[in-house]
This record gives structure tokens, sequence and C-alpha cells, in this order.
């Protein structure tokens, strides 16, 4: 079965400053990829997501991008972090039928 | 358009109690339903799921989810709580979308008292 592996797992950064989260899958191969990110007392909202590599496809415009260099690689980054951007950052694998979740990043900005 | 509701933010139960999480969902076709647990600071770990068939589901841990097509309902249960059951629960519809993605609940929150 799949396993998902992010890091870090913890993170404070200052506004303005830029931001790297990478997500890597084993135990399957072209697998779907998404970004989701979860505030406090709220539920899950989906980022991104990727069918293959270098195709991002962006639900909410925001501050954030992803790139996928790699079949299972998967990296959330930002130029400049917003204080809005803090959050949990969950990576998942799969597609409607089941996704298999990372064990998250807290981002925290300051 | 697809949705989920958890209508409980928090809900708390003594140890050895009955639980019912309740979720309804809202989707245009036969829903893939799922429940997710999530202890602080972790990822999400399936329950259990729902495609079709028997509306009774078991899962993992003890809990069970019953589908109502009905009352668009996908209620989770458990007979008798623990309390390393104490998380935050979310129930999911996954979505034959572009994304293929799930959409989830706000959550509930569980509290297990002793």
């Amino acid at each position: 079965s799949q396993t998902i592996h992010q890091w870090p797992a913890t993170l404070v950064q200052p506004v303005g400053s830029p931001l790297s989260l990478e997500c890597t899958v084993e135990g399957t191969s072209n697998p779907n990829l998404y970004w989701y990110r979860q505030a406090a007392g709220r539920g899950l909202q989906l980022l991104f997501y990727s069918v293959g590599i270098g195709q991002i496809s962006s639900e909410v415009p925001q501050n954030l991008s992803a790139s996928r260099p790699q079949d299972r690689q998967f990296i959330l980054s930002s130029k400049k972090l917003l204080l809005s951007d803090s959050g949990f950052y969950l990576c998942a694998c799969g597609q409607y039928n089941e996704q298999f979740f990372g064990p998250g990043t807290r981002l925290t900005v300051l | 358009a697809q949705s989920v509701t958890q209508p409980d933010i928090h809900i708390t139960v003594s140890e050895g109690a009955s639980l019912e999480l309740r979720c309804n969902y809202s989707y245009g076709a036969t829903p893939y339903l799922f429940w997710y647990v999530q202890s602080p600071g972790q990822g999400l770990q399936l329950l259990l799921k729902y495609f079709s068939g028997d509306t009774l589901v078991q899962g993992i841990k003890g809990f069970e989810a019953e589908f109502k097509r009905s009352q668009s309902s996908f209620n989770l249960r458990k007979p008798s709580v623990h309390w390393s059951d104490a998380a935050e629960y979310f129930c999911a519809v996954g979505a034959f979308t572009g994304a293929n993605n799930l959409f989830f609940g706000t959550g509930t929150r569980l509290t297990v008292i002793p």
C-alpha cells in the first residue's frame, strides 16, 4: 500500500519569506496527488492536484503554487508567505474512490 | 454541486457510552462515502468507506456506518467508546470531477470523558 512522507513536520516562518513543502509517495506509480489545507476549525480545502509529472491544476486562487518534478514527488511553494497561509497542509494520493494521506505539515506564519 | 455537512462541531461522551456522529451529503449520483479520523497533529486515517451493496459498513476500531439514501446520510456509530477514540472525525464524499478528489465536511471533534 501507499506510504506518503511529508517534511518538514513543523515550520514557523515570517511573513514575506518563501516556502517549500515536500511530499513523496512510495508503493505506487503514476498516482494522482493532492495538496489540502486545513485551517483551524474548518474542513479540508483542496488547493492543488496533479495527474502526472508537470501537470498541476489549482482549485482556488491563492498565494501558493505547486510543482511535480517527479512521478512521486509533489511540492508546495510560495514566494512570499502571508499570515493567512498558516494552517495544516496535507498531501494525499488516490482518487475519488479512496485517498491516502501523509502526516501533514504544520505551518505557522508570524 | 457536492457538499458534506457535519452538524455537530464538538461531541462529548463518557467512556463506554455509545456514539453516533452525523453526516449529510449532497451529490447528484450514487456517492462514494468515507469516514476518516484525525488524531491531533496527525494525518487522516480511513475508518471505513461505502461504495455500493450492503448499506451498513464495518470499519476499523469497531466503527460502523449506515448509508441511508432517503436521508442523504452516512452516520458513524460505535457501541462503546474508548478513551483512545478521542480525535476529530471527518466525513467525505468522492466526486467524479476533474480533480477526482474528496469533499470533506468540517469535522466533528470527539472528547471522551472517563
